[in-house]
């Protein structure tokens, strides 16, 4: 079984600052797919980014990057210079056959 | 704009009524699955079909029936549900149910039970 879980139920930083949201997870698969999602007020989830559990290299995606331990099952994001747009809930999740989200983190971004 | 879409957003229906969800996506996706969202909870995985046939259901009560009548329409039908069964209701499409694509969402449905 899978399990997703995000420690920090809310988060905060200031506009143009770094900020890295945390994520573990549990799996007895050696190949995965791991995803960051964005749900803003909207409430449309939006793919953020994605890793390869093959792949040891870090994924980034413009402002967006991944720190991905597999020996420690993390998988934490990094937004750097944060803007109010970035503001909403932030959901990782684990794919084998089928996906399974954390709880999410909710992010605020302060003027 | 993801090219899901469902309706109604916002839903409010009795204990005793029938009502249902519908979602529509025209991405060309293979897999469809419907996901529970409850406040300070991970998104709940309900339902996933794969080319029309459903392939997981994940202890959902039977209150909640799934139909997929083809590749592009998922319908989520509910009957004498309880209060506990509010939430926001996601849809999703992926190229497959492998697990290896980015799945896309629609904006939900929003449903309180009274």
């Amino acid at each position: 079984a899978q399990t997703v879980t995000q420690s920090q139920p809310e988060m905060s930083v200031q506009e143009a600052e770094t900020v890295t949201l945390s994520c573990t997870y549990d799996t007895s698969e050696s190949d995965y797919y791991l995803f960051w999602y964005k749900q803003p007020p909207s409430r449309q989830m939006i793919l953020v980014i994605r890793q390869e559990a093959y792949k040891q290299q870090n994924a980034t995606e413009n402002r967006f990057s991944v720190n991905f331990q597999k020996a420690a099952k993390s998988f934490s994001l990094k937004i750097s210079d944060s803007q109010l747009g970035d503001a909403a809930m932030y959901f990782c999740a684990i794919s084998e056959s089928d996906m399974r989200f954390g709880a999410g983190t909710r992010l605020t971004v302060k003027p | 704009e993801t090219g899901v879409t469902q309706t109604p957003r916002h839903l409010v229906m009795g204990m005793t009524n029938k009502k249902s969800l519908k979602c529509e996506q025209h991405l060309g996706h293979n897999a469809m699955y419907w996901y529970k969202q409850s406040a300070k909870k991970p998104l709940e995985l309900m339902f996933v079909y794969s080319l029309e046939e459903r392939v997981e259901n994940n202890s959902v009560p039977s209150r909640f029936s799934p139909e997929c009548p083809n590749s592009s329409h998922l319908f989520l039908h509910l009957h004498t549900l309880q209060p506990e069964d509010s939430a926001l209701y996601l849809c999703a499409s992926s190229q497959d149910s492998a697990g290896n694509t980015e799945a896309f969402f629609g904006q939900g449905t929003r449903l309180t039970v009274v």
